[in-house]
Parts: C-alpha cells; sequence; structure tokens
C-alpha cells in the first residue's frame, strides 16, 4: 500500500517551460489538493478536487491548472513556470472532503531558473 | 476556521514526554482539533484529534481543556524520530472543510539525546 505517490520528486526548470506534476493515490479516496510550502509560510492550498470529475480553486491557483484524470490521479500542470513559482508541491487526499485526515506525499521540489 | 496559536520551537530530551501546547481561543461550538507533524522533506503526517475528549491512540495523546481554548498533544516517550514541525489546526465537519484549512508555521520539535 502506496498511499499517496507524487512525481518526479525534483525538478528544475527555466523561466517559461511547462510541467506536469503527477500524484495518485491507492486508497480509494474521493478528494484531492495540491498545496505548497515555501520557507516561512505555512502550506497553501492551490486546487483540489471534491471528488472525480470535479475540481476547485484554493487559495493560490494562478499560474496552475488540474486534472483529475479518474478517482487515483491528480495532475498539476505549470503552463510557463516563473521563479516565484520555485517551491515545494504537496499533494493530499482524503477519504471524505470533510474533517477526515489528510493523507500526503513526500513532495515534489520544484526550482525555476 | 478558527486560528492557532503555537510557539515557534521547543526542545525534549529522549526519552522524556514532549508536552505542546496550541491556543485557539475563538474556536466554534463544532470544531475539531487536529495535529499533523512534519518530518524534514517529507509530506505532513496526520497525528491525533479531537472535539472535546481528550483522546489518545498509537502516535499520542490530546488534551483539551474544557472550555476548549486550548490544548496540549504529548509524545509520551519521544524519540529522535519525533524531531518534526508540529501543527495544531482547527476546522468544522462538512463537505469541503478541508479545504479551508489555515496552515501556519507550527511548532519545531527538536528532541535531544
Amino acid at each position: 500500500n502506496a498511499g499517496v505517490t507524487q512525481t518526479p520528486k525534483f525538478q528544475v526548470l527555466k523561466t517559461g517551460q511547462s510541467m506536469t506534476l503527477q500524484c495518485a493515490q491507492d486508497m480509494n479516496h474521493n478528494s484531492m489538493y495540491w498545496y505548497r510550502q515555501d520557507p516561512g509560510m505555512g502550506l497553501r492550498l492551490i486546487y483540489y478536487s471534491a471528488s472525480e470529475g470535479t475540481t476547485d480553486k484554493g487559495e493560490v491557483p494562478n499560474g496552475y491548472n488540474v486534472s483529475r484524470l479518474n478517482k487515483r490521479e491528480f495532475s498539476l500542470r505549470l503552463e510557463s513556470a516563473a521563479p516565484s513559482q520555485t517551491s515545494v508541491y504537496f499533494c493530499a487526499s482524503t477519504r471524505y472532503g470533510g474533517n477526515s485526515p489528510l493523507h500526503f506525499g513526500n513532495g515534489t521540489r520544484l526550482t525555476v531558473t | 476556521d478558527a486560528k492557532t496559536t503555537q510557539p515557534p520551537s521547543m526542545d525534549c530530551a529522549e526519552g522524556r514526554a514532549a508536552n505542546l501546547p496550541c491556543n485557539h481561543s475563538t474556536i466554534s461550538g463544532n470544531e475539531y482539533v487536529y495535529w499533523y507533524r512534519q518530518i524534514h522533506s517529507q509530506g505532513p503526517q496526520y497525528i491525533i484529534h479531537g472535539l472535546k475528549n481528550n483522546e489518545t491512540n498509537e502516535m499520542a495523546s490530546l488534551i483539551i481543556t474544557e472550555d476548549r481554548k486550548s490544548s496540549t498533544l504529548i509524545l509520551p516517550h519521544a524519540t529522535l524520530r519525533d524531531t518534526a514541525v508540529y501543527y495544531c489546526i482547527v476546522t468544522s465537519p462538512g463537505a469541503g472543510n478541508n479545504r479551508k484549512l489555515i496552515w501556519g508555521l507550527g511548532t519545531s520539535l527538536a528532541v535531544n539525546p
């Protein structure tokens, strides 16, 4: 049982390049989330998907798009990377979208130069 | 969701109990107290949650004051592997409320040999 798996673990991009961060969970969870974590700041929600087929913006969605490909997979796309998007990105999932505990992946460390 | 206040850092000797405080004086009647921790370079990990009664699981105990304005996470016999940042969060049940979580900077706990 792998839990929440994120790929890649590390990535370096040049300004203007695009990439997709992948996230998959094997716990049959309904809700999935993308967060970013920057030094000196708490986790901030980028996008979430309450259930398969739905997505919605979080606190900091600008510059990102998401796809809930199926119940297991939730991807985050940067269409034109900017240095301000240098961060650690975490994917999380929960069985339900209410107050059930979040399960996190181990993150993708992205640097945009 | 109510905000929380935690000390930025704490130390604990290995083998001793670690008592991590959290103030949530504006908590509402239906809001739960959640604790997560983040070990360096990993995703946050759920520890425990509670509403008004004290809770215990294999990882920790959660003591909530009678007026619910503060709580304490207790790691009964801290080990070096418990060195991490601990986050106290309050949230209400209900669909989609995980997206409203406010992640502060938590308490950085150092367990010393």
